[in-house]
């Protein structure tokens, strides 16, 4: 396996678009998450699916935000209505269903809005 | 609140000084405490998980230790392919890994 896939790595929108990441986890974690990163900064938690099911999501996600996870396998990210201060790099993550086992990242999708 | 803090924010060593890298938190009832490296446009790379206080991990030039209060990632003889950012983290109490990052050390090894 090779590890969390993440596409596009790089995207430039223009303020207003819509934009939308694709995340394929590690083929045997049930759970999935998405991260936002700025610079300077670590990590800040957005959203955890478990299987297909969208347990939890946080204050950070606006309802501009929305991710889906169909099937349990593959996850997405839209961002609609882009705003500059979306300009981020966002992390997908897997892990395994054993609690608080490590999660692992991929390699991000950098996002600028111009 | 759930905090972690890391400590010092940048670091530049020549090769070969070795030093160490704090990471102190406030989590209420550790559930594991995680090392990343994070090289300059790319993900976290996972390096080390330490779940109980007297725990080590090693990892060639690295080996990470946890108290109750904080952890250290002490860099043995670094070489200028260590340069990274250095993040750790620990997760909330839900059950899954919703994880709160410090803001991470650079760390700048000089040949």
């Amino acid at each position: 396996d090779t590890g969390v896939s993440q596409n596009p790595r790089h995207k430039i929108t223009k303020r207003g678009q819509n934009v939308t990441f694709r995340c394929d986890p590690i083929s045997e974690h049930n759970r999935l998450y998405w991260y936002r990163q700025t610079l300077g900064q670590g990590p800040e938690f957005l959203t955890y699916f478990q299987n297909e099911a969208q347990l939890e999501k946080s204050r950070l996600l606006s309802d501009r935000f929305s991710a889906e996870r169909p099937k349990g396998s593959f996850s997405t990210l839209e961002i609609q209505r882009t705003e500059q201060g979306d300009s981020a790099m966002y992390l997908c993550a897997s892990s395994l269903l054993q609690e608080y086992t490590e999660a692992f990242f991929g390699q991000g999708t950098r996002l600028t809005v111009v | 609140e759930d905090q972690v803090t890391q400590s010092p924010e940048a670091l530049r060593l020549q090769e070969g000084e070795s030093s160490s890298l704090n990471c102190s938190y406030t989590v209420s009832g550790l559930r594991g405490l995680f090392w990343y490296r994070q090289d300059p446009g790319k993900g976290p790379e996972f390096l080390f998980t330490l779940y109980s206080a007297g725990e080590e991990k090693e990892k060639e030039r690295l080996k990470a230790t946890l108290t109750k209060k904080e952890s250290f990632l002490h860099i043995t003889a670094p070489k200028p392919e260590d340069s990274a950012t250095y993040l750790c983290a620990a997760p909330m109490n839900t059950g899954f890994q919703k994880l709160v990052f410090g803001t991470g050390t650079r760390l700048l090894v000089s040949p």
